[in-house]
């Protein structure tokens, strides 16, 4: 059974750094690209960016180039999505996602169960 | 890249069919028969409903469909059931390796 497990939820001051995982299981995981997607309080889903396991090859949507990083760690099965310094404005649920396996990707079938990230002072 | 323009809300009533429209331009609807569409429910994780504009995945109920002509998609839902209630994003790939999602639509049984 594929399963996306993400980690639980943050509370962080403005200026911290956090780093939020995803963990694979259930498929090969270096053969999908993993995407992050953002829900802000009250606001639809967007896309943010996705990597490919294997060779780390990232792609973001210009939006969030430059700030944030997404990275994985093959040989623990887990995508990352960290920031080094956090806004208020990064208050949100952040959900990772495994592409169907298409080249190029392009639908997102397995979810995680989403992790919430509170930035508050 | 902006987000994909779909209506804020439809509603009907249980049997009844209801349309999603999901506009976008060139550069992404228009450009690639590669258009998703996601059912969320609050508080649960998105699901997967149609992709390649018109693929249903496996366990995906047939009353839905989806659609596309120039740059607009569009996902019907017939014989609406209460469960359908939820709301609903269009995902189009934009090139690059890269998506972008609508704005989302509340579907309303009523």
């Amino acid at each position: 059974e594929v399963q996306l497990v993400q980690s639980g939820a943050e509370v962080k001051k403005p200026g911290e750094s956090l780093k939020i995982s995803c963990k694979g299981s259930g498929y090969s995981f270096t053969s999908y690209w993993i995407g992050w997607v953002r829900q802000m309080p009250g606001k639809g889903l967007e896309w943010m960016g996705i990597i490919y396991p294997d060779d780390s090859d990232t792609r973001y949507r210009p939006s969030f180039q430059g700030q944030v990083t997404i990275s994985a760690d093959k040989s623990i099965s887990t995508a990352y999505l960290q920031w080094s310094s956090l806004k208020a404005s990064d208050t949100a649920m952040y959900y990772c996602a495994r592409h169907r396996g298409d080249e190029p990707p392009r639908a997102f079938d397995y979810w995680g169960q989403g992790t919430l990230v509170t930035v508050s002072s | 890249q902006s987000a994909l323009t779909q209506p804020r809300s439809v509603s009907g009533s249980p049997g009844q069919s209801v349309t999603i429209s999901c506009t976008g331009t060139s550069s992404d609807v228009g450009g690639y028969n590669y258009v998703s569409w996601y059912q969320h429910h609050p508080g649960k994780a998105p699901k997967l409903m149609i992709y390649d504009v018109t693929e249903r995945p496996s366990g995906v109920p047939d009353r839905f469909s989806g659609s596309k002509s120039g740059n607009t998609a569009s996902l019907t839902i017939s014989g609406l059931q209460a469960e359908d209630e939820a709301d609903y994003y269009c995902c189009s790939y934009a090139g690059r390796y890269t998506g972008v999602f609508g704005t989302g639509t509340k579907v309303t049984v009523l």
